[in-house]
């Protein structure tokens, strides 16, 4: 069963600290992954991909992969209250389809 | 780019009447669309995937016969619930992958929020 792992949360950040959230996957041949933010009520809308190991920078988001331990985290540096929403984890497990984790609610403390 | 519309954005529709949703990709072609059930507070379930010009994939548990899909363009899916009943109730939300962009990266269109009394 290929699986992906995310804390449910609630996680909550003070505003401008750093907000990080991590995901876990459950096949070592993955290839892709992503974040996608969610608002309440809305679809997903995509952050960022990642398919090398290491740090990927976009703006105030960081998304760090470590293939060897299966594990990918989103960073958001100095936290906004818009940044408040569920966070999706989603891995291609090498078939075209997406598989995502229940996601992480965040919520910025102004 | 990678513009995906749906449509209605909300339909509330009586037991037994069959709906359905159109989703299209605005700036780019796609040959494979997804199409995700989300309930309240749940995290989004595949229910199929679908191929311009072929027969729709569809997940365990998902009867095709109920949800039926047509990828007819390559800037259009439909999705229509037949015969809906109050537990069809659910926000669908349809994604399309850009061959062009960055591989396997699915957009995502606004869903609709289907409500069956």
């Amino acid at each position: 069963q290929k699986e992906v792992e995310q804390n449910s949360g609630p996680l909550s950040v003070p505003e401008g600290a750093i907000a990080s959230l991590n995901c876990t996957y459950s096949d070592r041949g993955s290839q892709s992954f992503f974040w996608y933010r969610q608002y309440s009520g809305k679809s997903p809308e995509l952050i960022m991909f990642i398919y090398s190991n290491g740090d990927k920078e976009d703006g105030r988001f960081t998304a760090q992969l470590n293939k060897a331990s299966q594990y990918v985290s989103l960073l958001i540096r100095d936290s906004q209250p818009s940044d408040s929403a569920t966070y999706l984890c989603a891995v291609n497990f090498g078939n075209e389809k997406l598989t995502f984790g229940t996601g992480t609610r965040l919520t910025i403390i102004p | 780019g990678a513009v995906v519309s749906q449509h209605p954005s909300r339909v509330i529709c009586k037991s037994g009447t069959s709906v359905k949703i159109e989703c299209r990709s605005l700036d780019f072609q796609a040959t494979t669309m997804f199409w995700y059930r989300q309930f309240p507070k749940k995290s989004l379930m595949l229910m199929a995937t679908s191929n311009e010009g072929s027969k729709a994939t569809y997940e365990q548990g998902v009867e095709k016969d109920k949800f039926l899909i047509n990828h007819a363009s390559l800037t259009l899916s439909t999705l229509t619930v037949t015969s809906a009943h109050p537990e069809d109730s659910s926000f669908y939300i349809c994604s399309a992958r850009d061959p062009s962009g960055s591989k396997d990266t699915q957009y995502f269109g606004p869903g609709t929020r289907l409500t069956v009394l």
